[in-house]
């Protein structure tokens, strides 16, 4: 089915570990964005991609890179995980700034 | 900082009533999108409004946009016990910006 797949679904890190959430889609969008949600603070944009090559930066883009080498694929990437990014991440994307965005299911992330 | 502020943050209805939920933005917009976000579940995309349009229809759906006040509202018709989920808002701004900024969304039970 075309769409945004995330991987994984459910990830529990340490405080310092680093891992990679997996973001993928198939619909040939240009644009890709990386959300966090918290409880009460609605979703917040990380970073996001209008091409592949070209990225930038979001409302919270600290402890996080990110890179676009392909149209389909956009990770993000934690550099040292701390609790405070126990979050559900969300992917979405897009085919141009007019239309509306496809999301993925989400990664729960919790850093202990 | 989020763009989007939705009001009410909960909303309690019986099935077959209309519900009625408001965004306030802070700058000019390109476009306002509304999403809903079933429980635990990505969100999914339900309707675009651009700057130049005041109202738009999509169904049981009705948008209206009004970029005087910077608000905008969602209005769902004859609702179900199947519309009970979060609605948030979120804007694109102009000149070129490819952001989609959320707010903190409305939380809405329908019950049966």
């Amino acid at each position: 089915n075309a769409g945004v797949t995330q991987t994984p679904k459910f990830q529990v890190l340490k405080t310092g570990q680093s891992m990679t959430l997996q973001c993928a889609q198939d619909m040939n969008h240009e644009y890709m964005s990386w959300y966090r949600q918290d409880p009460g603070m609605g979703l917040r944009l990380i970073h996001y991609s209008v091409g592949a090559g070209i990225t930038d930066q979001g409302e919270v883009p600290n402890g996080y890179n990110v890179s676009r080498s392909t149209t389909e694929d956009f990770p993000l990437r934690l550099l040292s995980a701390a609790p405070s990014q126990t979050s559900v991440y969300f992917c979405a994307s897009t085919r141009d700034r007019e239309s509306g965005y496809t999301f993925g299911s989400g990664t729960r992330l919790t850093v202990v | 900082s989020q763009q989007g502020e939705e009001d009410p943050q909960a909303l309690s209805i019986q099935e077959g009533e209309n519900a009625t939920m408001n965004c306030s933005y802070k700058t000019s917009i390109n476009n306002l999108q509304w999403y809903r976000q079933n429980s635990g579940r990505g969100l999914v995309h339900l309707i675009l409004i651009r700057s130049n349009e005041r109202e738009k229809h999509s169904g049981r759906l009705r948008v209206t946009l009004d970029t005087s006040k910077k608000s905008s509202s969602l209005l769902i018709t004859a609702s179900r016990a199947a519309d009970t989920a979060s609605y948030f808002c979120a804007t694109v701004r102009p000149g070129g910006s490819e952001k989609l900024v959320f707010g903190k969304g409305t939380k809405l039970t329908v019950n049966p």
